[in-house]
């Protein structure tokens, strides 16, 4: 089955304590994505990658990191999480940036940071 | 101004009726337009997507879009109470060269209700 695999699903952690979530897709997909989304602010972009080894920022890269080491994962690392980072996270994956093909989501994780 | 804005609602319509979700964006070069439903605790799934002026059609779902005014438009005909979800507008913008940019913008979403 094609899926977008994230991990945690739910994770309550504290201020400071480095993290992180893991994304992995089974589709070969070059394309991969994170978003947070906050009431009333919808899906915010972080970073994406257009494929191994190339990364770039998205719309709120502040106090995350990633990288893409192999095809398959994708992983955000949040080195010193604060309080305002506590939110719902997507991954997403896609065939490539330019295909029409849809953008396939993880079922989401949700951080809180105390 | 928010490069892509919805009204939020929420928007409440009785079944069987049209439900009509806005869209305007501000970059003049947006060139894939996305119309994503998320249900409440789920992720995001794609249902239309318009890439060029002109209505598109897929079962009961139409998107409009209108480039000159920076607008696109999702109806949903026949309203079912399953329909209930909030409806995300995305953008995707391209630079003169053809290239994507990699960013994929959403609106807030539009909090749409069908009542029986």
């Amino acid at each position: 089955e094609a899926q977008v695999t994230q991990n945690p699903r739910y994770l309550i952690t504290v201020t400071g304590k480095k993290l992180t979530v893991t994304c992995s897709q089974n589709m070969n997909h070059e394309y991969m994505s994170w978003y947070r989304q906050d009431p009333g602010l919808g899906l915010r972009q972080i970073y994406y990658s257009m494929n191994v080894e190339v990364t770039d920022k998205g719309d709120v890269p502040e106090g995350y990191k990633v990288s893409r080491k192999e095809k398959r994962n994708f992983p955000l690392i949040l080195e010193s999480p604060s309080p305002n980072q506590t939110s719902l996270y997507f991954c997403a994956s896609r065939v490539t940036l330019d295909s029409n093909q849809p953008q396939h989501f993880g079922d989401g994780t949700r951080l809180s940071i105390l | 101004q928010k490069e892509v804005e919805q009204n939020s609602g929420p928007l409440s319509v009785p079944e069987g009726a049209i439900a009509s979700l806005n869209c305007t964006y501000s970059d003049r070069g947006s060139q894939s337009f996305f119309w994503y439903r998320q249900y409440s605790g789920k992720s995001p799934e794609l249902i239309m997507s318009i890439y060029s002026n002109g209505d598109k059609e897929d079962g009961r779902f139409t998107a409009q879009l209108n480039k000159a005014s920076q607008y696109v438009s999702l109806l949903i005909r026949d309203s079912q109470p399953s329909d209930s979800a909030t409806y995300l507008c995305a953008v995707k913008v391209w630079d003169a060269g053809g290239t994507s940019y990699g960013k994929l913008t959403f609106g807030q979403g539009t909090i749409l209700t069908v009542h029986p």
